[in-house]
């Protein structure tokens, strides 16, 4: 079983409307949790920390449940250049930082 | 800062040759990894280093593979023969090491074709 699990997608969303990702990780030992955002041919870049007691940033949520081991994120109203491969992170206390597969998300016009 | 810098950007090679990747990772941090990316598989975590030190090298995926940090400010990735699987995006990536919010770094990644 893979350590972060994410559903691969796509997810074809028109504009405006609101996605949810899951993900969930194996290791409950992991510590810190992080949404990255990758576009086509580019280095992933981090979105969001996902803390505890869940943060938003703007049009975007992300929640942590440590009982079931999953986190997730939301984006509300969505743009076109919303359109990338949101990528799940978990990272351990010996700062080992494991990445899901991604989840390709296509915003439609 | 410059950020994280790996070189070369692209690498073409026959299969067999050996491959070098470097990156630089941005002053600071003391935690580096090195990570593969294909459409198959995703990002995959090869081997990470802390204050320069190799911590877990269970993603190497062969022999074939090594990385070395001599030093703070470089590291190394070899292929050594190189195969037509090996052809994927390898990255590396930085961070501050046990700090609360561990924000990984990214280079631009190598592009690396083996034929």
């Amino acid at each position: 079983r893979k350590e972060v699990e994410q559903d691969p997608g796509p997810f074809n969303v028109p504009e405006g409307a609101t996605v949810a990702f899951n993900c969930t990780y194996s290791n409950s030992a992991s510590q810190s949790f992080f949404w990255y955002r990758q576009d086509c041919r580019k280095e992933p870049k981090l979105l969001m920390s996902v803390y505890s007691s869940g943060n938003e940033d703007g049009r975007f949520t992300a929640q942590l449940n440590r009982a079931s081991q999953y986190i997730s994120l939301l984006i509300r109203d969505s743009k076109l250049s919303d359109s990338a491969t949101y990528l799940c992170v978990a990272a351990n206390r010996d700062d080992k930082i494991i990445f899901g597969k991604g989840t390709r998300l296509h915003i439609l016009p | 800062d410059a950020g994280v810098i790996q070189s070369p950007r692209h690498e073409v090679t026959e299969m067999g040759q050996e491959v070098t990747l470097r990156c630089k990772p941005i002053s600071g941090h003391n935690s580096l990894f090195w990570y593969r990316q294909t459409m198959m598989r995703g990002l995959e975590l090869l081997i990470y280093f802390n204050n320069n030190v190799p911590i877990d090298d269970s993603g190497m995926p062969e022999d074939r593979f090594s990385a070395k940090m001599p030093n703070a400010s470089f590291s190394t990735l070899k292929i050594q023969p190189s195969e037509p699987r090996d052809s994927a995006v390898y990255f590396c990536a930085s961070s501050r090491s046990l700090t609360w919010d561990r924000e990984a770094f990214f280079g631009q990644g190598t592009r690396l074709t083996v034929v």
